[in-house]
């Protein structure tokens, strides 16, 4: 059975703090790795990550994957408070009937206070 | 915006009823996927559908149905809505290869 773990569940920090949120995966068949955004409404596409050691940015917020440890990080540095969300990832399964699966962790919720 | 949208987008029923909820798209899309989510859960996928009648199970599909009989609608019928089954519901597309996926807005789904 394909898993997806997430930590912190919950993290409180103060705007400009920096932050780290990990994601580990066992997913057979494994493709890559995508990491939302969701604030009170749907999920908001963030990054997917394929290949091992490159990372990918976008403004404040950065992702690796490391696929020999089988786990991706999010940084977001110089934390607003319109960072405050849930963010979830989720593992891609490409394999046989699976094809395009995706199996999400629970979330890490992120609050930041002024 | 993926052209995604969901109705209702809130319902309220009672325990045994059946309810279906709607999920439209306007882009042609051949994946479409119903998922739930719950608190400490995160999003777990109950089925999907990779074609017209095309559709296949997920993690949590007990209690559920699906039909997909054109392209751009994917229905999720409650056949008898029990509590356990209040949730928020997200349908999504993929847009192909390289496979991520992107949702509709959601419906919030109480059964009393």
């Amino acid at each position: 059975e394909d898993k997806v773990v997430q930590s912190p569940l919950s993290l409180v920090v103060h705007e400009g703090d920096t932050v780290t949120l990990n994601c580990s995966y066992e997913v057979t068949n494994f493709r890559s790795l995508l990491w939302y955004k969701q604030e009170k409404k749907a999920p908001t596409f963030l990054f997917m990550l394929t290949s091992s050691g490159i990372e990918k940015k976008s403004g404040r917020l950065s992702s690796i994957l490391d696929k020999k440890e089988l786990f991706s990080i999010l940084n977001i540095t110089a934390t607003q408070t319109g960072d405050s969300a849930v963010y979830l990832c989720a593992a891609i399964n490409a394999g046989g009937t699976s094809y395009g699966k995706l199996t999400f962790g629970q979330g890490t919720i992120l609050t930041v206070h002024p | 915006d993926a052209g995604i949208t969901q109705s209702p987008r809130h319902k309220v029923t009672e325990t045994g009823t059946p309810v279906t909820l709607r999920c439209h798209q306007t882009e042609n899309h051949r994946y479409m996927y119903w998922y739930r989510q719950d608190p400490g859960h995160g999003l777990r996928l109950i089925h999907y559908s990779y074609g017209v009648k095309d559709t296949d199970k997920g993690e949590v599909s007990d209690g559920y149905s699906v039909s997909r009989s054109k392209t751009e609608d994917f229905l999720l019928t409650l056949e008898s809505a029990t509590s356990s089954q209040t949730s928020v519901y997200f349908c999504a597309i993929r847009e192909g290869v390289p496979y991520e996926q992107y949702f509709g807005p959601g419906t919030r789904l109480t059964v009393t």
